[in-house]
């Protein structure tokens, strides 16, 4: 069935390093992968998304990679700050004309000043 | 533009009970979609309404159900609470383009005793 593995489940970096989260999709149908940002306490907000047909994509200090062959992609964060510190979610999905996301359990950074 | 409205935010119920749980779309958004969010199983897809029709589901039992109303408002109803129904329920409107970007409301945190 459907299933997006994410590691680390936690991941403690100090302020200024980067930080790097792994996911590996199942379905090999997937061709749209977001990554969700959840604060404590707050509602998960996209905060980069990458598709199929795209090796790469950066957007300031985040980038996400996709391996297609391997089903395997990454969130990048660079020069990381305390405020980065929060729940990141991979997901994966079939880009039809339904949005059902399948998540990945999730991965707590905390970025240590 | 205000965002995803969800009522009640929170509620406690006894096992056996059952629950209704609201979400209001941002406006202009026809697609619904509706995720369990626990501490051990992260996010997990429920359903997704668009224009009043379901139009995928996930792996939950039929104590599970939803509708959307033709304002796209939506609910969500859970039967014969178990303890293990306890999670954040997080509904998700989508615009109708190529974006594929969920707008999460701030969730209905149910407690099952």
């Amino acid at each position: 069935g459907e299933n997006v593995e994410q590691h680390p489940s936690t991941l403690s970096v100090q302020e200024g390093d980067s930080a790097v989260i792994k996911c590996t999709y199942s379905d090999s149908a997937s061709n749209y992968f977001p990554w969700y940002k959840q604060e404590l306490g707050k509602r998960p907000q996209l905060i980069i998304d990458i598709r199929s047909n795209v090796g790469e994509k950066k957007d300031q200090r985040i980038a996400v990679t996709l391996n297609k062959t391997a089903k395997h992609f990454s969130l990048h964060i660079t020069e990381t700050q305390p405020e980065d510190s929060a729940v990141y979610f991979c997901a994966a999905s079939r880009k039809d004309s339904s949005y059902k996301l399948i998540f990945g359990s999730g991965t707590r950074l905390l970025v240590r000043p | 533009k205000a965002g995803v409205t969800q009522t009640p935010r929170y509620l406690i119920k006894t096992r056996g009970q059952q629950v209704t749980l609201s979400c209001s779309p941002i406006s202009g958004h026809r697609s619904v979609s509706w995720y369990q969010q626990t501490p051990g199983q992260g996010l997990q897809f429920l359903f997704e309404y668009f224009s009043e029709t379901q139009r995928n589901k996930g792996n939950f039992p039929g104590r599970f159900s939803g509708r959307q109303f033709s304002n796209s408002r939506s609910e969500m109803n859970v039967s014969t609470l178990e303890l293990g129904d306890s999670a954040l329920y997080l509904c998700a409107s989508t615009r109708q383009d190529n974006t594929g970007e969920l707008f999460f409301g701030e969730g209905s945190r149910l407690t099952v005793l």
